[in-house]
């Protein structure tokens, strides 16, 4: 089966860095997303990571390694908007790819 | 970059009804639609996976015989709540995305509450 840990909720202050990070097990990796969730909508595409290593798209960089079973999303530059869960998500291959997620995290940003 | 609609986006209904939400691809074809349920402060809950022309793969746990799910053509599926109770009441998102793709797109969302 699939496991996904995240911290429930983080709280950070504009213009930081915060960095939030994702535990998986899985038995067919094939790829890991992060998505970022406000309140009473739908997900926004954040990142895609199937290789080890750091993409950096912007204030927001996403890393993965595979041989760990980790990720982490880092946030640059804070801003009070980026107030919003953050979801870590697998794609798995066994028996046709899905897509679990995390339960997010919640993220705070005060002033 | 892709767009999915999804309507209605909010219904109120009785208890005992049927509810029917729609998803629909606006300009490509969505050979795959994936359907979630998430309840407040959780994560989303994979429902079911259509294919179009096919029957749905629900997820174990979730009642094929409730969740009706069509896919008769390339740029709509629909998921059908019968008879909805208030358990029922929860945020429905479909998600497409097609086989090699790295992004995936979610439809706004249906927000459905039973009275």
């Amino acid at each position: 089966g699939q496991n996904i840990d995240q911290p429930t909720e983080m709280t950070a202050t504009e213009g930081a860095i915060v960095q939030i990070n994702c535990t998986y097990q899985t038995s067919g990796f094939n790829g890991l997303f992060w998505y970022q969730q406000h309140a009473g909508e739908a997900p926004t595409f954040l990142s895609y990571n199937v290789l080890d290593g750091l993409e950096e798209k912007g204030r927001f960089s996403s890393f993965l390694s595979r041989s760990k079973g980790y990720s982490y999303l880092l946030l640059k530059e804070l801003q009070m908007k980026d107030s919003a869960s953050y979801l870590c998500a697998v794609r798995d291959n066994t028996g046709g790819f899905k897509t679990i997620f995390g339960a997010g995290t919640r993220l705070f940003v005060k002033a | 970059g892709a767009v999915v609609s999804q309507h209605p986006s909010r219904v109120i209904c009785k208890s005992g009804t049927s509810v029917k939400i729609e998803c629909r691809s606006l300009d490509f074809q969505a050979t795959t639609m994936f359907w979630y349920r998430q309840f407040p402060k959780q994560s989303l809950m994979l429902m079911a996976t259509s294919n179009e022309g096919s029957k749905a793969t629900y997820e174990q746990g979730v009642e094929k015989d409730k969740f009706l799910i069509n896919h008769a053509s390339l740029t709509l599926s629909t998921l059908t709540v019968t008879s909805a109770h208030p358990e029922d009441s929860s945020f429905y998102i479909c998600r497409t995305g097609s086989g090699g793709a790295d992004t995936q797109y979610f439809g706004p969302g249906t927000r459905l509450t039973v009275l």
